[in-house]
């Protein structure tokens, strides 16, 4: 079966660094990918990684390790608007029919407090 | 943001009646998919589609049928709701010509079975 583990809440100071780790363990992989969902709304992309390191977009970086099935997500410079739901989702391989087959973790809930 | 709206964005609906929800977008992406989203759950799959009048089920699609006549439109249908179908729906489009094929969501349907 498909496994993916995040911790489910987290406080962070405005304007401090916080990192949000994602654990997974599934019959394939074929990328990772990082969404935020604020409270009510949709979730929205923001990043991917399909090989090791680090991938860096702005105030936002997401890491992979593929051998320890680890990722990460970094937020610097915390803002009050980054309070919501960062969900780790892993691509398990792409269908026979080339539609991705994603897998979504529950969900860390981020409190941003001044 | 991609052009992904759903109707309705909510209902209340009694046990046993049949409720079809439907999901539009203008971005003329190739898949397009149904996930349910509960408390203590990751985003789920419930179908998927590859093209018109093509669809697939996913982890989920017990008491769910899914339609696409058009590109645009990909409707969702409970045949005779029950109360653990409260959930929000969420659609989402991909097309494999991105670079990470990944998906964009919908803002979601939040729909209680009484």
């Amino acid at each position: 079966g498909q496994n993916i583990d995040q911790p489910t809440e987290m406080t962070a100071t405005e304007g401090a660094i916080v990192q949000i780790n994602c654990t997974y363990q599934t019959s394939g992989f074929n990328g990772l990918f990082w969404y935020q969902q604020h409270a009510g709304e949709a979730p929205t992309f923001l990043s991917y990684n399909v090989l090791d390191g680090l991938e860096e977009k702005g105030r936002f970086s997401s890491f992979l390790s593929r051998s320890k099935g680890y990722s990460y997500l970094l937020l610097k410079e915390l803002q009050m608007k980054d309070s919501a739901s960062y969900l780790c989702a892993v691509r398990d391989g792409l269908l026979e029919t080339g539609a991705n087959n994603l897998f979504f973790g529950t969900g860390t809930r981020l409190t941003v407090i001044p | 943001d991609a052009g992904i709206t759903q109707s309705p964005r909510h209902k209340v609906t009694e046990t046993g009646t049949p409720v079809t929800l439907r999901c539009h977008q203008t971005e003329n992406h190739r898949y397009m998919y149904w996930y349910r989203q509960d408390p203590g759950h990751g985003l789920r799959l419930i179908h998927y589609s590859y093209g018109v009048k093509d669809t697939d089920k996913g982890e989920v699609s017990d008491g769910y049928s899914v339609s696409r006549s058009k590109t645009e439109d990909f409707l969702l249908t409970l045949e005779s709701a029950t109360s653990s179908q409260t959930s929000v729906y969420f659609c989402a489009i991909s097309e494999n010509r991105d670079r990470g094929h990944e998906q964009y969501f919908g803002p979601g349907t939040r729909l209680t079975v009484t």
